[in-house]
């Protein structure tokens, strides 16, 4: 079992629908989790953090976090062609907080 | 705040050739990163450096990379004979440690390796 999984898509989304991206983790000790976006050819921009269960809304973007269930989710509300991209979740590991990447979600809003 | 900084940008080499990668990190960041993201995967650690010292490189291929961070700022990575699979984007990442966002790390753009 991978630490982090997504699935890798593609998923396609029309314009101003809501994407909904999911990753699990296997660490039931993980305390924080973050969602990296990733256009073609560039480098993760971190989006959203989330570190208590529940919802965590910033703009468009809401994070959802299920410790028990092991579950982060990103909730991309009225998605935009310019939201078309790799989604990366993260989980930190050990003392320094290495970062754990999932593979990527790859996201396409069409017109 | 000037991000992390990173180059070269692309680089291109034949196998067994060697080559070096260079990160500034941002300013005050004790903890540097460098993440191999081969295309379509997650980017994968390395390498990880607090202040100057290495906290972790059990992911490291120390046969042929190895990579330093004199004076705990600057950091280079070189892969000396570099193979097909090495072709990869060379990502550095730089964390602050305190406060609210430390856990935040910050990617530079990358280097983007090409193995011939």
């Amino acid at each position: 079992q991978k630490e982090v999984e997504q699935n890798s898509g593609p998923l396609s989304v029309p314009e101003g629908a809501i994407a909904s991206l999911n990753c699990t983790y296997s660490d039931r000790g993980s305390q924080s989790f973050f969602w990296y976006r990733q256009y073609s050819g560039k480098s993760p921009e971190l989006i959203m953090s989330i570190y208590s269960n529940g919802d965590k809304e910033d703009g468009r973007f809401t994070a959802q976090l299920n410790k028990a269930s092991q579950y982060v989710s990103l909730l991309i509300r009225d998605s935009q062609p310019s939201d078309s991209a790799t989604y990366l979740c993260a989980v930190p590991r050990g003392g320094y907080n290495k970062l754990i990447f999932g593979a990527g979600t790859r996201l396409a809003v069409h017109p | 705040e000037a991000g992390v900084a990173q180059s070269p940008r692309y680089k291109i080499i034949e196998k067994r050739q060697s080559v070096a990668f260079w990160c500034n990190p941002i300013s005050g960041h004790a903890t540097l990163y460098w993440y191999q993201q081969i295309l379509g995967q997650g980017p994968k650690l390395l390498i990880q450096f607090q202040n100057n010292g290495v906290v972790d490189d059990s992911q490291l291929p120390k046969d042929r990379f190895s990579a330093e961070r004199l004076k705990g700022v600057d950091s280079t990575l070189k892969i000396q004979p570099a193979k097909l699979e090495d072709s990869a984007v060379y990502l550095c990442a730089s964390r602050l440690l305190a406060g609210v966002d430390g856990n935040i790390q910050y990617f530079g753009a990358g280097t983007r390796l090409s193995v011939l």
